[in-house]
């Protein structure tokens, strides 16, 4: 595609279900990251990969966030046992540098209720 | 540490008028500094860039951003507001590498007729 897609667009859950947030880069893009946004918040960063490699996953909150990607591409993020307080939009942006340039292109994002 | 403050977290104007979004950084490093703008369901979009360069940058759709070290300041301006800016804005300050920029809580800007 065109633009970094992000899905679902919107994800309503109970709190302690697992919730899958799926990025699909633009093509060509090596470097992946995923923030988050809550009301009233800045853009909170979470996780950068670098090719399949995350070597930055410090911002993840707790052990109840995961990401991967594969192939170089598709990235998934995982929350287990969400909480409440999980509740905002998780935003990819890809980018096509190998160096931090930080020039990132995003994609709309999803917004996760947990009721 | 870095931060970012966005001193307005509204701003309205008449279209026409110019437009002046203030983003205040700080950084122990020589610093890249960035404004994006979000659109109502969009992605966010890159603005404009700084890094070490010329200290007024410009960007797309006609705005520009002036670096003053001294101030420790990165204002977003824009000399004639159209319908099409109505958005929130974010500064955003990365520094020693940008795999981690730092983001300003957004200036909602209201364009009015």
């Amino acid at each position: 595609g065109a633009g970094v897609s992000q899905s679902p667009s919107n994800k309503v859950t109970e709190k302690g279900k697992d919730v899958e947030l799926r990025c699909d880069p633009i093509s060509g893009h090596t470097a992946l990251y995923w923030y988050r946004q809550s009301l009233g918040q800045g853009l909170e960063f979470l996780i950068y990969f670098q090719g399949n490699s995350a070597p930055d996953k410090s911002g993840l909150p707790s052990d109840r966030f995961s990401a991967e990607r594969t192939g170089g591409s598709v990235s998934t993020l995982t929350i287990q046992r969400t909480q409440q307080e999980d509740s905002a939009v998780y935003l990819c942006a890809s980018s096509p540098s190998r160096t931090e340039t930080g020039e990132l292109f995003f994609g709309e994002g999803s917004r996760l209720t947990v009721l | 540490a870095q931060s970012v403050t966005q001193l307005d977290s509204h701003v309205s104007v008449s279209e026409g008028t110019p437009v002046l979004l203030r983003c205040n950084y700080s950084s122990s490093y020589s610093p890249s500094l960035f404004w994006y703008v979000q659109h109502p369901n969009k992605g966010l979009q890159l603005l404009l860039k700084y890094t070490s360069a010329a200290t007024l940058v410009k960007g797309i759709n006609g705005f520009e951003a002036e670096f003053k070290k001294s101030e420790t300041s990165f204002h977003l301006t824009k000399p004639s507001a159209h319908m099409s800016d109505a958005a929130e804005y974010f500064c955003a300050v990365g520094a020693g590498n940008n795999r981690k920029l730092i983001w300003g809580l957004g200036t909602s800007l209201a364009v009015n007729p």
